[in-house]
């Protein structure tokens, strides 16, 4: 059963850059059906996408972000990761990771449990 | 920018029926956008239900589907049981990789 797991620094400071990892297990990052995305949601509030990679590095990112994000593969781990640059209190939030079915019916699933962002000095 | 738009909020009594929708704020929704749903509970992540529009993932009872009503997605909740009580976000793909969340819906059941 593949399984996904976010993990990273729960704390970031205003203007620094957020940095987290998800671990894909039970199957292959590699596999060419499959793109991988992230989500966030601040509290209280709505899912937001993020961007979504393939295992060859190719990425979308969501308009509204993409001058801040960087997500990159890494296939020897079975990893994919974000980053964030500069960020302020309003990035703050639960980030999630997601298998996401781009070539086909486009949906994710399944989601990493999350994990909680918070930025402030 | 295009937005994709939910009811804030809706209750419906137990045992009833209730249809939640996903449109945007301009034109209208149909199958190319893959529309898919997803249910969330305080705390918990986000678990899939229906993707492709009509299409229920593995191990979603059948009391949960998935149309296009008119210019939008829909999902219908048929008997509504308390724990159906829930926070529900619909997706839209809008083409060149992107996909844009609904603001969601907030299910009370009572």
């Amino acid at each position: 059963q593949l399984q996904l797991q976010e993990s990273g620094p729960g704390l970031v400071k205003p203007s620094e850059t957020l940095s987290l990892s998800c671990t894909v297990s039970g199957g292959s990052i590699s596999s060419s059906s499959y793109y991988w995305g992230w989500i966030r949601q601040p509290p209280g509030k709505g899912l937001e996408w993020i961007g979504s990679i393939y295992y060859s590095g190719s990425t979308y990112y969501n308009p509204s972000l993409k001058s801040r994000v960087t997500i990159l593969v890494d296939t020897s781990k079975n990893q994919f990761s974000l980053k964030l640059s500069s960020v302020t209190a309003a990035d703050t939030a639960v980030y999630y990771c997601a298998r996401y079915d781009f070539w086909s019916d486009n949906w994710f699933d399944p989601w990493g449990q999350g994990t909680l962002v918070t930025v402030s000095s | 920018q295009t937005v994709v738009t939910q009811e804030p909020s809706f209750s419906v009594s137990p045992g009833g029926t209730v249809t939640l929708t996903c449109g945007l704020s301009s034109g209208s929704v149909s199958t190319s956008y893959y529309p898919s749903w997803y249910q969330q509970t305080p705390g918990q992540a986000p678990r899939t239900l229906i993707y492709s529009t009509n299409t229920r993932s593995s191990g979603v009872p059948d009391r949960f589907s998935g149309s296009i009503l008119g210019n939008k997605a829909a999902l219908t909740i048929t008997g509504a049981q308390a724990d159906d009580e829930s926070d529900y976000y619909c997706v839209l793909y809008m083409g060149s990789g992107r996909v844009v969340f609904g603001g969601g819906t907030k299910l009370t059941v009572l």
